[in-house]
């Protein structure tokens, strides 16, 4: 199957710091999202971005679908940025079926 | 409304116990999902419903047994679980083709 790499595995940073999250992909996919899974457990739906470049407040994304990667980036850190960040690929001939990376996680210090 | 909605929020259960996780969505989605994310690892596929009929089965122990009795619900009966069955189950609804998925808060599961 598709492997799906994310990198760094963790992340510190200061309160105010900028980050850059990177999600390669071992095949062509026809959908990308990036999640934050918060302390609690729940999975929040940051991207869905299976190309091109989204913006949402401090957070953007950016998926090169033929190069085979995804960034989130994180602008002014906060300490509620601070959980786990997933992104899961679909593949064209697995419709049903999302694959995760193994995710960074992120801790924002004070 | 993007919202799934997953009942109980914490479950503990001794291993002769049968039990049910319950989730529901009112988006409109026609598919449904089963996950199980054990600590520091990332959310691991068990089931996948579409049009209300079982479309993946992850080669799941029997113990466990999904349901899904229509376009809104879908249940996951437990019995007979064992502790290393504890875990966060998480639940998720797309459009079929896996369009973008929206996920449930989870139940965070415990066999004793």
């Amino acid at each position: 199957g598709i492997q799906v790499e994310q990198s760094p595995p963790d992340l510190i940073l200061q309160e105010g710091a900028n980050s850059t999250l990177r999600c390669n992909f071992s095949d062509s996919v026809n959908n990308l999202q990036w999640f934050h899974q918060n302390p609690w457990g729940q999975l929040i739906n940051l991207f869905y971005i299976p190309s091109g470049t989204k913006q949402n407040g401090r957070l953007s994304a950016t998926t090169v679908a033929t190069e085979r990667y995804s960034l989130l980036y994180i602008s002014s850190s906060q300490t509620t940025d601070s959980g786990v960040y997933f992104c899961a690929v679909r593949i064209r001939y697995n419709f049903n079926k999302f694959y995760f990376g193994s995710g960074t996680k992120l801790n924002v210090k004070p | 409304d993007t919202e799934v909605t997953q009942t109980p929020k914490h479950l503990v259960m001794g291993m002769t116990n049968k039990k049910s996780l319950k989730c529901e969505q009112h988006m409109g989605h026609r598919a449904m999902y089963w996950y199980k994310q054990k600590a520091k690892k990332p959310p691991e596929l068990m089931f996948v419903y579409s049009y209300e009929k079982l479309s993946i089965n992850e080669s799941v122990p029997s113990r466990f047994s999904p349901e899904c009795p229509n376009s809104s619900l879908l249940n996951l009966h437990l019995h007979a679980l064992q502790p290393e069955d504890s875990a966060l189950y998480l639940c998720a609804s797309s459009q079929p083709g896996l369009k973008q998925a929206f996920f449930g808060q989870g139940t965070r599961l415990t066999v004793v």
